[in-house]
């Protein structure tokens, strides 16, 4: 069955960076495209950031924009995300998520990673 | 940017309960709209997509209608397990899916 498992959230200093990565099984990770969706503590789903199957297009939400980056190793199964410049109000749960149809970015999303939680504090 | 409201926040029902909920669009997703069931310290589980296509293994208690700017989730007859909070999610573009800021099904 569909499996994603995210790792790499930590605790960080404000303005450093962190690598978090999602690996993926039981489906053919390549057809998909991926998405990361972050939740702060006691607060609701934020999309953050989404990338096409094999890559060539990535978007992101206005609060990471320039800070965060997508990306993904089809090769390996896994996707990543690159956070820069990291601030307070980044500190929350990170989801990755797969959409559920192959090849399009129009699809909801049926399978979630159990989340990594990245806290940004002094 | 497409704004996705629900409502209400917060709704305080009881087992046997019909209860809805809304969402709305700043402006028209088609039928691009998901409802996603999120339970404490656990991922968010997707009920239904595509406006009203029901996912596999979720109860047919659960429901969703709506096309364009506004939906609702139904859930026929509240069970215990149902109290949770409940997400709508446009993915009507590529370049930015938008959540509802959520409901969460309070036990009265």
């Amino acid at each position: 069955q569909v499996q994603l498992v995210e790792s790499g959230g930590d605790v960080v200093q404000p303005g450093r960076s962190l690598r978090l990565s999602c690996e993926a099984s039981g489906f053919t990770f390549s057809n998909h495209v991926m998405t990361w969706v972050r939740q702060a503590p006691g607060k609701g789903l934020e999309w953050v950031a989404i990338i096409s199957y094999d890559g060539s297009y990535e978007y992101y939400g206005d609060s990471v924009k320039g800070r965060f980056t997508i990306s993904r190793d089809n090769s390996r199964n896994t996707l990543y995300l690159q956070l820069n410049s990291l601030r307070a109000e980044d500190t929350g749960v990170y989801y990755c998520a797969r959409a559920g149809e192959p090849w399009t970015a129009i699809a909801a999303a049926p399978d979630w990673g159990q989340g990594t939680l990245v806290t940004v504090s002094s | 940017d497409i704004q996705m409201t629900q409502s209400p926040s917060t709704l305080s029902a009881s087992v046997g309960d019909r209860v809805t909920i809304t969402c709305r669009a700043s402006q028209s997703v088609s039928l691009w709209l998901a409802w996603y069931q999120q339970k404490p310290g656990t991922a968010p589980k997707l009920l239904i997509h595509k406006a009203s296509t029901l996912e596999s293994g979720v109860p047919s208690r659960f429901s969703g209608s709506g096309s364009g700017t506004e939906f609702t989730l139904t859930i026929s007859s509240l069970q215990p397990d149902d109290f949770a909070t409940y997400y709508c999610q446009q993915y009507s573009s590529f370049s930015l899916y938008t959540f509802g800021q959520g409901t969460k099904l309070e036990i009265k």
